[in-house]
C-alpha cells in the first residue's frame, strides 16, 4: 500500500530534551515535507526536500533541523524543544516529475506536547 | 507575500443541500491549486488539482472551479451527505517555489 507513514504518532517530553519524529514514504518520491498544524494557524511549511541531500527552509524553520540521506526517510529533528513547539506535525511527500509539481501525500500526522 | 484565505471559517447545514466553498488568494502567480479533505485526528486527503491552464475539475459529487485572474478557487459540494462532516483546505504551489501555501480551512458540519 502506498503510504506516507511517522512516528512517533504522540509524544510527550520536556524542554531541552532533544527529540527525532521519523518520517518514510514508498512511493518512491522525490520531494518532501514537514509542516506543523496550529489552531488559528493553519498548516505552516518547516522545511521540505526536492531529493537525497538536497533540503530548504519553509516558512517556520527555527528551532528544527532535518536530513535527507535516504530518498525514502526525512526525519525532523528538534535539537532542543520548547513549548511553542508544541503542535501537530505532518510529514508528506509528492513526485516532482520533470519539475512538474504534483498532488502530495501526507502522513497520520505526530502530536507533541513540549512541556 | 502570498496569503490564501477560507471564507467561512465554518459552515452548518442540513443534509441534502448543496453548498460551496471558498478560498481566495492575492498572487496569481500560482502553479497549481489542490483541496484537501482533514477529518478530525487524521491527515489530510487530496480531493481535487487543478493545474493554472484548468478552469474546473470534478471527482463524483465534488466540483473545484479555478479563476486566476481574481484570484478565486471554489469546491462545490452536491447533495451534501453526513459523511461530508470534516475541515476542507485548499493550498497552492506556487509557480517561482516548491512551497505549498495552505488556507486556513472551513470546518464544516453536515446535520442529519
Amino acid at each position: 500500500e502506498a503510504q506516507v507513514t511517522q512516528n512517533p504518532r504522540y509524544l510527550i517530553t520536556v524542554t531541552g530534551k532533544k527529540l527525532t519524529v521519523t518520517c518514510s514514504q514508498n512511493m518512491n518520491h522525490e520531494y518532501m515535507s514537514w509542516y506543523r498544524q496550529d489552531p488559528g494557524l493553519g498548516l505552516r511549511q518547516i522545511y521540505y526536500s526536492m531529493n537525497v541531500e538536497v533540503t530548504d527552509k519553509g516558512d517556520v524553520p527555527e528551532g528544527y533541523k532535518v536530513s535527507r540521506k535516504e530518498k525514502r526517510n526525512f526525519p525532523l529533528i528538534l535539537e532542543s524543544p520548547s513549548p511553542n513547539q508544541t503542535s501537530l506535525y505532518f510529514c508528506a511527500s509528492s513526485p516532482i516529475l520533470a519539475g512538474e509539481k504534483e498532488t502530495q501525500y501526507f502522513g497520520p500526522g505526530t502530536r507533541l506536547l513540549v512541556l | 507575500k502570498q496569503e490564501v484565505t477560507q471564507i467561512p471559517a465554518a459552515l452548518s447545514v442540513p443534509e441534502g443541500e448543496n453548498l460551496v466553498l471558498n478560498c481566495s488568494f492575492t498572487d496569481s502567480a500560482i502553479y497549481n491549486l489542490q483541496w484537501f479533505r482533514q477529518d478530525p485526528g487524521k491527515g489530510l486527503t487530496s480531493l481535487l488539482l487543478i493545474q493554472s491552464s484548468q478552469r474546473e475539475q470534478t471527482s463524483g459529487r465534488l466540483n473545484a472551479s479555478l479563476d486566476k485572474s481574481s484570484g478565486r478557487s471554489t469546491l462545490y459540494i452536491a447533495a451534501s451527505q453526513p459523511g461530508d462532516s470534516a475541515t476542507y483546505l485548499c493550498a497552492l504551489w506556487m509557480d517561482s517555489s516548491y512551497k505549498l501555501i495552505f488556507g486556513s480551512g472551513t470546518r464544516l458540519l453536515v446535520r442529519p
